[in-house]
């Protein structure tokens, strides 16, 4: 009964280079959601997507940042030319259907991402 | 827009000590709100919820009342063991949204 798998669970990157988080949702669960962990900080939502579809990009920084969740294989978030501020602990989470408005997720185990 | 604001830490207790971590929050309309615990190398991990005023929720003998008057949801157990040690985190989901606005969390360290 695997729960959320997020890898890799750490990544260097230098400045510049692109970063790539997966993430592979409990089985049966269509909803993933990012949540991104500055030091010293709380979880900062980043965005909500269904199956091939973004519902809630609202906490995505404007530029470099991009995820997908597509029809086969796990959601992806992608971070390109990486900067030192993007040093985080990348969490991932799912949900089913069930657990509409309860708030129940689960969650990975997170990534994280060091820059250097 | 909505916010958490949890108990400064790191706590240290020894075991069989009481715990006590706040939380408060400020949302708009009627909040559902959670606690969530993460072990050391772990995810998140959902310790408890309440989804209306008065309603507390409860399991491995952690407690929080969900105070509508003091927009509060106060962590609360009676005698705290070396396993509870952990971070825990205060959320919150209000309106349609599906996400959960989160607290900075409270490192807790209980000692033999």
């Amino acid at each position: 009964n695997a729960g959320v798998m997020q890898n890799p669970r750490h990544l260097v990157r230098r400045r510049g280079q692109e970063a790539r988080l997966r993430c592979s949702p409990v089985k049966g669960h269509s909803h993933v959601y990012w949540y991104r962990q500055l030091p010293e900080e709380g979880l900062k939502f980043m965005v909500y997507l269904q199956k091939e579809n973004i519902i809630d990009e609202s906490g995505m920084p404007k530029e470099r940042f991009s995820a997908e969740f597509p029809k086969e294989g796990p959601s992806i978030l992608r971070i390109q030319q990486v900067v030192r501020g993007d040093s985080a602990a990348y969490f991932c989470a799912s949900s089913g259907q069930g657990s509409t408005n309860t708030g129940e997720l689960f969650f990975g185990e997170g990534s994280r991402l060091t820059v250097l | 827009g909505d916010s958490v604001t949890q108990m400064e830490g790191p706590v240290t207790l020894s075991e069989e000590a009481f715990l006590t971590i706040n939380c408060t929050y400020t949302a708009t309309g009627y909040p559902s709100l959670f606690w969530y615990v993460q072990y050391p190398g772990e995810g998140l991990q959902l310790l408890l919820k309440a989804t209306k005023a008065d309603d507390k929720g409860s399991n491995k003998g952690f407690e929080a009342t969900y105070r509508k008057e003091t927009t509060s949801f106060h962590l609360e157990k009676g005698s705290v063991q070396v396993s509870d040690s952990a971070v825990y985190f205060c959320a919150l989901s209000s309106g349609s949204a599906r996400q959960l606005t989160f607290g900075s969390g409270t490192q807790l360290t209980v000692l033999p």
